[in-house]
């Protein structure tokens, strides 16, 4: 089974700060995904990537593959950003076989 | 399109009953699966299906089991509920045979088992 390890748990931070969250995972990977939960429970699936980075709006997503890292990055954070930011990846490396999850980071942007 | 749904939205329950809950999907996906989400623990994989007729276990399958007798339809059930059960449980989706899968969530079910 896949690891995987997330950091930090929590972060607050002011509006307009450049935000970083940290992802490790244990086994090699078809991809990774970033999640974001918001208050209300839904989950959305920000980014999957396999290599490289992507970017949508002001979220940028990065990966390593060598080193098994991946982080996100939020450019100019607003309060609307505030929500739960979860790493996943296939639960044995793959891909069909279901994803296994951080704990998240739970992120609070003040104004 | 609807994308992914869940029913019910709320549930309690009392130990030893048991309920089923479903998870629909019109996006014509072949692989779906169940999540529960705990506090402290994050999501953690229940069981699976890679097609209508196939269901597999993942990381925490006991005390449930699921069916998928319809390509757009996943069902877990629950035949004797426990308090450990309380929880929130997501069904997601995706799309099969090309990799890697980003995965379609529903909107999640809150179960309470007293």
């Amino acid at each position: 089974k896949n690891e995987v390890e997330q950091s930090p748990q929590n972060l607050t931070a002011q509006e307009g700060e450049f935000i970083t969250i940290n992802c490790s995972y244990s086994v090699g990977i078809s991809a990774l995904h970033w999640l974001q939960q918001h208050p209300g429970g839904g989950i959305v699936s920000l980014f999957m990537l396999s290599s490289g980075k992507k970017k949508h709006g002001r979220l940028i997503a990065t990966i390593n593959i060598q080193e098994k890292h991946s982080s996100l990055h939020i450019t100019a954070s607003h309060p609307r950003d505030s929500a739960v930011y979860i790493c996943a990846v296939p639960y044995s490396g793959g891909g069909a076989d279901g994803l296994t999850f951080g704990k998240g980071t739970h992120l609070i942007i003040q104004p | 399109n609807a994308g992914v749904t869940q029913t019910p939205k709320f549930r309690v329950l009392k130990t030893g009953q048991s309920m089923t809950l479903l998870c629909a999907q019109d996006m014509n996906h072949e692989y779906m699966y169940w999540y529960r989400q705990d506090p402290g623990m994050g999501l953690r994989l229940i069981h699976y299906s890679v097609g209508e007729g196939t269901t597999a276990k993942g990381e925490v399958p006991d005390g449930y089991n699921v069916s998928r007798l319809k390509k757009q339809n996943f069902l877990l059930g629950l035949e004797s509920a426990a308090p450990s059960q309380t929880s929130v449980y997501f069904c997601a989706s995706s799309y099969s045979w090309r990799g890697p899968y980003e995965q379609y969530f529903g909107p999640g079910t809150r179960l309470t088992v007293t």
